[in-house]
């Protein structure tokens, strides 16, 4: 079975400048997740999608980034414009429901440096 | 709100040395508890999980028991072994959550030496 796929790895912006991440979670994953972590620290939840639809949007900066699933699928995560505290490591993951818990499955993440 | 505490590292042990990383959580309700590891250079890994009070999840020689009464969820290993050089979080799922958003704590890196 294929895992969640990020794209890019890497990425080196500078402040201001606007970047977009990509996401492909698990095939029949219906909830999709994006966290926020931040060197020395646990992710944080930014946002969360069941199918195309928002769950939780609480922690997301929406001034400036900015998130969508387009046919439940599919996910980008977009920060316009950056600032040097967004530099982190932004991941994705897809769950499915097993037994009476959600079981979160992570991409390997993107590496994002703002200078 | 929920919250996860985890003890600072780095935990620097000897090959077979026996390993304890404490865990204690905050919450309403019962949530699901899990260990997550993260090895240089990669994603988050479930390790494993528990979902009700006493349960003790295992896998690959780690193991953590629910306690509720003392709201604890510590991981231990028997033998630790220097592939297991990682870092480690433990989170619970968030029940006022619709689909099971995780709170982390703030990481446990542990360094294995031959």
């Amino acid at each position: 079975e294929a895992g969640v796929a990020q794209s890019p790895r890497y990425k080196i912006i500078e402040k201001r400048q606007s970047v977009a991440f990509w996401c492909n979670p698990i095939s029949g994953h219906a909830t999709l997740y994006w966290y926020q972590q931040i060197l020395g620290q646990g992710p944080k939840l930014l946002i969360q999608f069941q199918n195309n639809g928002v769950v939780d949007d609480s922690q997301l900066p929406k001034d400036r980034f900015s998130a969508e699933r387009l046919k439940g699928v599919d996910s980008t995560l977009k920060i316009q414009p950056a600032k040097l505290e967004d530099s982190a490591v932004y991941l994705c993951a897809s769950s499915f429901l097993s037994g009476s818990s959600y079981e979160q499955y992570f991409g390997p993440g993107t590496r994002l440096t703002v200078t | 709100g929920n919250s996860v505490t985890q003890m600072e590292g780095p935990v620097t042990l000897s090959e077979e040395a026996f390993l304890t990383i404490n865990c204690t959580y905050t919450a309403t309700g019962y949530p699901s508890l899990f260990w997550y590891v993260q090895y240089p250079g990669e994603g988050l890994q479930l390790l494993l999980k528990a979902t009700k009070a006493d349960d003790k999840g295992s896998n690959k020689g780690f193991e953590a028991t629910y306690r509720k009464e003392t709201t604890s969820f510590h991981l231990e290993k028997g033998s630790v072994q220097v592939s297991d050089s990682a870092v480690y979080f433990c989170a619970l799922s968030d029940l006022s959550n619709q689909g099971g958003k995780l709170i982390f704590g703030q990481g446990t890196e542990l360094s294995v030496k031959p």
